[in-house]
Formats: C-alpha cells, sequence, structure tokens
C-alpha cells in the first residue's frame, strides 16, 4: 500500500531532551515536506526536500533540523525541544510527475514537550 | 504569507451548497485543496495549475482565478461525509516545482442530517 509513516505517533518529552521523528514513503517521491499543525494556525511547513541532499528551510524552521540521505527517508530532529514546540506534525510527499495528485500525508506525530 | 480563506467556519444541512474562498495577496502558479477529517491526516482532494481552470471531484469543484489571485472550492448538495476542515495551499511561481506548498488558516465544515 502507497503510505508515508510517521512514527511515533505520540511523544511527551522534557525540555532540552533530543528527539528525532521519524518519516519514510514507499512511492518514490521526490519530494517530501514536513508541516506542523496548531489551532488557528493551520499548516505551516518547516522544511522541505526536493531530493536526496537537497533541502531548504520553509516558513518556521527555528528549531528544527532535517536531513534528506535516501530518497524514501526524511527525518525531523529536535535538537533541544522547548514547550512552544508542541504541536502535531505531519510529513508530507509528492513527485513532480504527478502533480495533479497533490500531497500524500503521513498519519501524524503528537508532540507535547514539557 | 499564508492565503487568507473564508468563511472561517460554515454549518450546513444536507443537501445544502457551499463555497470556501482562498485568497492571496501573491502571485499564484497552483492552488490545491485538501480535506481533514477530526483526527486524521489531511487528503488531497484537487490542484488548479491554470488561471480560471475548473475542476471536479465527486460533487465537488474548484476555479481558480490566476489574475485575481483566488481560488474557490464549491460543494455541491452537501452530504455528511463532506464535514471536516478544508485547507487550500497555493504554490507561487518562484516554488513552481510544487515544494513550497503554503497552507490556509482553514475552513471548518459541518453537514448537519
Amino acid at each position: 500500500e502507497a503510505q508515508v509513516t510517521q512514527n511515533p505517533r505520540y511523544l511527551i518529552t522534557v525540555t532540552g531532551k533530543k528527539l528525532t521523528v521519524t518519516c519514510s514513503q514507499n512511492m518514490n517521491h521526490e519530494y517530501m515536506s514536513w508541516y506542523r499543525q496548531d489551532p488557528g494556525l493551520g499548516l505551516r511547513q518547516i522544511y522541505y526536500s526536493m531530493n536526496v541532499e537537497v533541502t531548504d528551510k520553509g516558513d518556521v524552521p527555528e528549531g528544527y533540523k532535517v536531513s534528506r540521505k535516501e530518497k524514501r527517508n526524511f527525518p525531523l530532529i529536535l535538537e533541544s525541544p522547548s514547550p512552544n514546540q508542541t504541536s502535531l506534525y505531519f510529513c508530507a510527499s509528492s513527485s513532480p510527475g504527478q502533480g495533479s495528485r497533490g500531497y500524500t500525508f503521513g498519519s501524524g506525530t503528537r508532540l507535547t514537550v514539557v | 504569507q499564508q492565503p487568507v480563506q473564508s468563511p472561517q467556519a460554515v454549518i450546513l444541512r444536507e443537501g445544502e451548497d457551499a463555497v470556501i474562498n482562498c485568497s492571496s495577496s501573491k502571485a499564484l502558479y497552483s492552488v490545491h485543496w485538501y480535506r481533514q477529517k477530526h483526527g486524521e491526516a489531511p487528503v488531497f482532494l484537487m490542484i488548479l495549475l491554470k488561471g480560471g481552470e475548473q475542476k471536479g471531484h465527486e460533487k465537488i469543484s474548484a476555479s481558480f482565478n490566476e489574475k485575481k489571485q483566488q481560488s474557490s472550492l464549491y460543494l455541491t448538495a452537501s452530504q455528511l461525509s463532506y464535514s471536516g476542515t478544508y485547507f487550500c495551499g497555493t504554490v507561487r511561481p518562484s516554488n513552481n516545482a510544487g515544494n513550497m506548498l503554503t497552507f490556509g488558516g482553514g475552513t471548518r465544515l459541518m453537514v448537519k442530517p
């Protein structure tokens, strides 16, 4: 089944403890993105990647890092999480050759930083 | 800069119609529409690539006015399954690879029996 898989689904952590949220897609998509969703603010793009080793900042990149060493994986790294990073995170992927299909989203990761 | 969606929320009876608008202050290359049900991930509905283009998905259609930098989503004869939050996502010409997709704040739609 074509899908984007995020792990973990839920995570509670403490301020300053480094964490990684994994994202993997099995559709051979070139494009991958991370979004955070907060009430009243919609979906805001954190980072995106156009292909392996090609990444760029979105609208809210502060406090996050990403890497794209393999086409299928696009992990999101929080080096020193803070409470304002408590949010619902979505990974999404797409392909330029499938522009009519838009983005496929993962199931989301609900992160709480205390 | 995020596109602006209106209305923020709408309540319908089954069978009624609704229009959701998406407006940008910047020139647009394309517009995406997604629907998100409570507790789930957003699901792609359609993409509009050309000015004036219209597309349809079930009884849901959309238009894109490139000149006005606006898109509208039309829900006809709404069904209970249409309930959810609708997001437009815009891509600007400088990022026409489609990767810098900026979403609006969402429109919450509730369809009642």
